[in-house]
């Protein structure tokens, strides 16, 4: 069945820094991808998504990129804040439109 | 466009009792999801409306648990006979997709924390 691999936490970044937090799937089809974000205390809101292969989701600095090839749609910023800590969640709608997540990955950013 | 809100936000409750939770959707949303997410691990999929027909269950959904959409408003979902398993989170999220194009998006309440002692 469908999957999403993300890679495990907690990531450590001190402010400024590069980030990259790693997500591969499984599908039959063609899939939707999508980057959930739940800050502490609150649900989980959409950060960005792409709906086809070699679209590229954007949002608040977060970018990620659909490669079909790579089975991969890695989150990405060039400078993180110390607002950016959170868990993350990478996310896949099949054929079926129910979300399938991946375990999340916590962020924390340090002034 | 208030967002999706559930209530209870928490509810904690004796093994062997029954607890029912409710979701209103974002307003006009002909779709709403129940997910349940555990300590450490994403959210599950367990069931979903189209207006008042629920399309599809997962196996996750023992019979003890079972969810409505009556008027293809409000949603609730009952658990009978809670055990210590069914503590988690409990999401609904709404969207307005007509075609059943898995490109739309969900938008997820803020949740509903079982605690079953």
């Amino acid at each position: 069945g469908d999957s999403v691999t993300q890679m495990e936490g907690p990531v450590t970044l001190s402010e400024e820094a590069f980030l990259t937090i790693n997500c591969t799937y499984t599908a039959t089809g063609y899939p939707s991808l999508f980057w959930y974000v739940q800050y502490p205390g609150e649900g989980l809101q959409l950060l960005l998504k792409a709906t086809k292969a070699d679209d590229k989701g954007s949002n608040k600095g977060f970018e990620a990129t659909y490669r079909k090839e790579t089975t991969s749609f890695h989150l990405e910023k060039g400078s993180v804040q110390v607002s950016d800590s959170a868990v993350y969640f990478c996310a896949l709608s099949g054929s079926t439109d129910k979300l399938i997540f991946g375990t999340g990955t916590r962020l924390q950013v340090f002034p | 466009d208030t967002g999706v809100s559930q209530n209870p936000r928490h509810k904690i409750t004796k093994r062997g009792q029954n607890v029912t939770f409710r979701c209103d959707p974002i307003s006009e949303h002909n779709r709403l999801y129940w997910y349940r997410q555990t300590l450490g691990q994403g959210p599950e999929f367990l069931t979903y409306f189209q207006n008042e027909a629920q399309l599809e269950k997962s196996r996750l959904l023992s019979d003890r648990f079972s969810a409505e959409r009556p008027k293809g408003s409000f949603s609730t979902l009952e658990i009978q006979r809670t055990e210590q398993g069914d503590s988690a989170m409990y999401l609904c999220a709404s969207s307005d997709s007509w075609r059943g194009a898995n490109t739309d998006t969900q938008y997820f309440g803020p949740g509903t924390r079982l605690t079953v002692l």
